[in-house]
């Protein structure tokens, strides 16, 4: 079982619709949870860092941590073409100190 | 300069070659980090440096791989006798160096090895 899990996609939708993006890890005593957008060609840069269970919302963007179910989403609501790129979760675990990404989500928003 | 500098942006080499990359992180991070991403694949670790104990070196995928870390700030990543399965995307993040703090990439340096 990978450490981070994703679906790779792709996931398309219509523009001013929600993408919801989904994410499991391995480790039950990870603490830091991040989502990267990376635009193809481009350095993976920061949009959503979560630590505790709930909801946080920043802008458009809306991170989810449920710890006991061992998942992490993040919603983009009114989505924008511009928003199209690979999605990546990455959780720093328990045991380890280093950050771990998952695969990587394609995320298509048509116009 | 403000954000994490990676040197060269791009690199053509043959096989057997040995190369070496460079990264400045951003001033006051602590944490230091390689990745590598192959064409269209996910980020693999490669080796961790945090302040000035030993280095996580877990994801070093062969002893032809090394990194170094100056003073505390500038990294070199060496590869030894390069492959052609060496070619792909090597990225080098810096932060804060808090267990939660947030990772900040440069732009990479394309490596080929023909």
């Amino acid at each position: 079982q990978k450490e981070v899990e994703q679906n790779s996609g792709p996931l398309s939708v219509p523009e001013g619709a929600i993408a919801s993006l989904n994410c499991t890890y391995s480790d039950r005593g990870s603490q830091s949870f991040f989502w990267y957008r990376q635009y193809s060609g481009k350095s993976p840069e920061l949009i959503m860092f979560i630590y505790s269970n709930g909801d946080k919302e920043d802008g458009r963007f809306t991170a989810q941590l449920n710890k006991a179910s061992q998942y992490v989403s993040l919603l983009i609501r009114d989505s924008q073409p511009s928003d199209s790129a690979t999605y990546l979760c990455a959780v720093i675990s328990g045991s380890a100190r280093q950050l771990t990404f998952g695969s990587g989500t394609q995320l298509t928003v048509l116009p | 300069g403000a954000g994490v500098s990676q040197s060269p942006s791009n690199k053509v080499t043959e096989k057997g070659k040995d190369v070496e990359l460079r990264c400045d992180p951003i001033s006051g991070h602590t944490a230091l980090y390689w990745y590598r991403q192959s064409l269209g694949q996910g980020l693999e670790f490669l080796i961790y440096f945090q302040g000035n104990s030993a280095p996580d070196k877990s994801g070093l995928p062969s002893d032809r791989f090394s990194a170094e870390r100056t003073g505390g700030s500038v990294s070199t990543l060496t590869i030894q006798r390069t492959q052609q399965e060496d070619s792909a995307v090597y990225l080098c993040a810096s932060s804060q160096g808090a267990s939660n703090s947030p990772l900040h990439f440069g732009n990479g340096t394309r490596l080929t090895v023909t």
